[in-house]
């Protein structure tokens, strides 16, 4: 069964700073995908950025990139130029190619990020 | 627009008392997903569906029914709602059974007393 960790339940960073969440998961597949998700306080589920494990290349979007280590399962999201309205639940997900899986999207328990003025 | 509806988005009830949550896509998607999220443990699977009439457990999947009997809808019933039962409840889909991308209903807050 995969599992997806966050080790930081809470965090903070000044307006204009740039800020890194953690995201580790476990997993024997090789193909699968990687997303973060935003949660603000209206609780609606924002799709941030998405990785594909056999891509390289780490996934940008604008403000928002990760640092994919596919050796070391490690997911991180940064996010430049905080914004005050990037003050969110962030969640780590994960799902793997192979069809018996492909069910499933395992969730990490979420990192509370606040942005401060 | 491309969107996942839940209904209703507040509740609260008795325990006891059945009640069924609705979600509808209209993106013609084949799957459809429900989901529960209580704090500190993010959000985990209680059923899922691949297409019309196919139906699965996810991780949590007692004390919730589900059916698909037409492809837009999937609706999550509690035939006996206990108060373990509240909780921030989400309805996705998304198309094909790989990494694409999953849309969110807006949620669904049940209280059950």
């Amino acid at each position: 069964a995969q599992t997806v960790t966050q080790s930081q339940p809470e965090m903070s960073v000044q307006e204009a700073e740039t800020v890194t969440l953690s995201c580790t998961y476990d997993t024997s597949e090789n193909n699968y995908y990687l997303f973060w998700y935003k949660q603000p306080p209206s609780r609606q589920m924002i799709l941030v950025i998405r990785q594909e494990a056999y891509k390289q290349q780490n996934a940008t979007e604008n403000r928002f990139s990760v640092n994919f280590q596919k050796a070391a399962k490690s997911f991180s999201l940064k996010i430049s130029d905080s914004q005050l309205g990037d003050t969110a639940m962030y969640f780590c997900a994960f799902t793997s190619h192979s069809s018996g899986s492909a069910r499933q999207l395992t969730f990490g328990s979420g990192t509370q990020l606040t942005v401060l003025p | 627009e491309a969107q996942v509806t839940q209904n209703p988005r507040y509740l609260i009830t008795v325990t006891g008392k059945k009640l069924t949550v609705t979600c509808s896509q209209n993106m013609n998607h084949e799957y459809m997903s429900w989901y529960r999220q209580d704090p500190g443990l993010g959000l985990r699977q209680i059923y899922y569906s691949m297409n019309v009439e196919v139906t699965d457990k996810g991780d949590v999947p007692e004390g919730y029914k589900v059916s698909r009997k037409e492809k837009r809808n999937f609706p999550l019933i509690l035939e006996s709602p206990s108060p373990n039962q509240t909780s921030l409840y989400f309805c996705a889909s998304k198309q094909g059974f790989s990494g694409n991308t999953i849309y969110f209903g807006e949620g669904s807050w049940l209280t059950v007393v």
